[in-house]
């Protein structure tokens, strides 16, 4: 069984410029989630992807977007990078049911950095 | 709103002593789900256990057990006759039923485990 992967590994952009990130989900998962994880604190939900649309979404300005292709992998978007946005960003994928709390397994992240 | 309490930043202890990490969550919802995962030094978020509101049965796996109070709003995690690799920071995490697409973590507690 293949687990969530990411890429790249590490990032380095300057304040204004835009970024994409790469998630590729586990086997048999049909949901993306993904979420920004600032140095020394506890993850935060930016949005969440199922069957291609958004599927719930955190307190994140609209120049977080995102994608979710046909074989489940996602695409996390960031415009106009702030130096706030330097962060670890973890997506998690997760098997879509009738039982919503489906556990979310994570990918090793991908370490952004805006100078 | 949701909210994750992890009142502990920091956690040393040496080789084989028991620890325990707490967990105090708040939610309106009658329906939840408690999570734990720990965040070794790469920074994958590796999944633990998850636990929904109406099991409050403790669970026991291995070295690791959890006690889930539903009275007190708890959820606490504790490792038995820890060991240097149990060294990472470990979070619990909450999904609820009217946010029930994300996850809300705590801030996490960092474990150091000393030979």
């Amino acid at each position: 069984e293949t687990g969530v992967t990411q890429s790249p590994t590490h990032l380095i952009k300057t304040r204004g410029q835009q970024v994409t990130l790469r998630c590729s989900s586990q086997s048999g998962h049909n949901t993306v989630s993904w979420y920004q994880q600032a140095l020394g604190q506890g993850p935060q939900f930016i949005f969440q992807y199922y069957r291609e649309e958004e599927n719930g979404r955190g307190n994140f300005p609209p120049r977080f977007s995102g994608l979710q292709f046909p074989n489940y992998s996602s695409e996390l978007n960031v415009n106009a990078l702030e130096l706030d946005d330097s962060a670890l960003y973890l997506c998690a994928s997760s098997l879509e049911s009738a039982e919503w709390g489906d556990t979310q397994y994570f990918g090793p992240g991908t370490r952004l950095t805006v100078l | 709103a949701q909210k994750v309490t992890q009142a502990q930043t920091e956690i040393s202890v040496v080789e084989k002593e028991d620890v325990t990490l707490d967990c105090v969550y708040e939610t309106r919802d009658t329906t939840y789900y408690l999570f734990w995962y720990k965040q070794p030094p790469s920074g994958e978020l590796v999944f633990l256990i998850r636990r929904n509101s109406f099991d409050e049965q403790n669970e026991i796996s291995g070295r690791y057990s959890w006690n889930f109070q539903k009275s007190t709003s708890s959820f606490n995690f504790t490792i038995t006759a820890s060991q240097v690799v149990d060294s990472a920071v470990y979070f619990c995490a909450l999904s609820g039923d009217t946010g029930r697409r994300a996850l809300t973590f705590g801030s996490g507690t960092r474990l150091q485990v000393q030979p």
